[in-house]
């Protein structure tokens, strides 16, 4: 089974700060990731799709690239509503979409 | 608008069984597969398998395989999961989720609000 990674588990940021999240994967797999946002007692809301691919409807802030192992989600001037976990999932090894374990990120 | 809308919360005493369900509209719901995911409290999330409700093709995650059942009724546009004996360790909010494209298996975009299953004595 391909395993995720993500660095760091938390993160504590300002309004305006420059944030980057980090998933590895354990086994290649391509441009498979997804990145997605969670709020307290909320559903996740996609963020990221194909590594790199912003969803319809996300702010331009957020950002992603890496393929292979390696894949970094960035937002660029970290806003309130960004305040959240977020999430990366591989969807190369089906049936298993793996998540990774979540990264929170909260405010200074 | 394309949703998924899953069933109330419930609670529950180990050994029970329990179906959840998981009702698509706004799209063709038998062209889309439907996954399943997993989140104990304070944890992250764990994904438990999809079905493609078109032809009931389904698949488990390992850890899942055997604990949990994932069906649907292309008739009412709805996917379920079923426990036929709880336990307490099954205490979590359930997901489903519908993938941004049809036919295929990719990022979801379309969430279920989730369905908390409370199991205690």
């Amino acid at each position: 089974d391909i395993q995720l990674t993500q660095s760091p588990s938390f993160l504590s940021a300002s309004v305006g700060d420059r944030v980057t999240i980090t998933c590895r994967a354990s086994q290649g797999i391509s441009s498979y990731l997804a990145w997605y946002q969670q709020k307290p007692g909320k559903a996740p809301k996609l963020l990221i799709y194909a590594a790199s691919t912003l969803q319809s409807g996300v702010p331009s802030r957020f950002s992603g690239s890496g393929s292979g192992t390696e894949f970094t989600l960035t937002i660029s001037s970290l806003q309130p509503e960004d305040f959240a976990t977020y999430y990366c999932q591989q969807l190369n090894s089906y049936p298993i979409f793996t998540f990774g374990p979540g990264t929170k990120v909260d405010i200074k | 608008e394309v949703q998924l809308v899953q069933s109330g919360a419930e609670v529950k005493k180990p050994g029970e069984s329990l179906k959840i369900s998981c009702k698509g509209s706004g799209y063709s719901f038998t062209s889309y597969w439907i996954g399943w995911v997993r989140q104990m409290p304070g944890k992250g999330l764990e994904w438990m398998g999809i079905i493609y409700p078109g032809d009931s093709d389904t698949r488990y995650s390992p850890s899942f395989q055997g604990q949990v059942t994932i069906s649907a009724d292309k008739s009412i546009s709805t996917a379920y999961l079923q426990w036929s004996s709880l336990k307490a360790s099954d205490t979590a909010m359930y997901y489903c989720a519908r993938p941004r494209e049809m036919a295929t298996l990719g990022a979801f975009d379309i969430w279920g609000q989730g369905t908390m299953v409370t199991v205690s004595s």
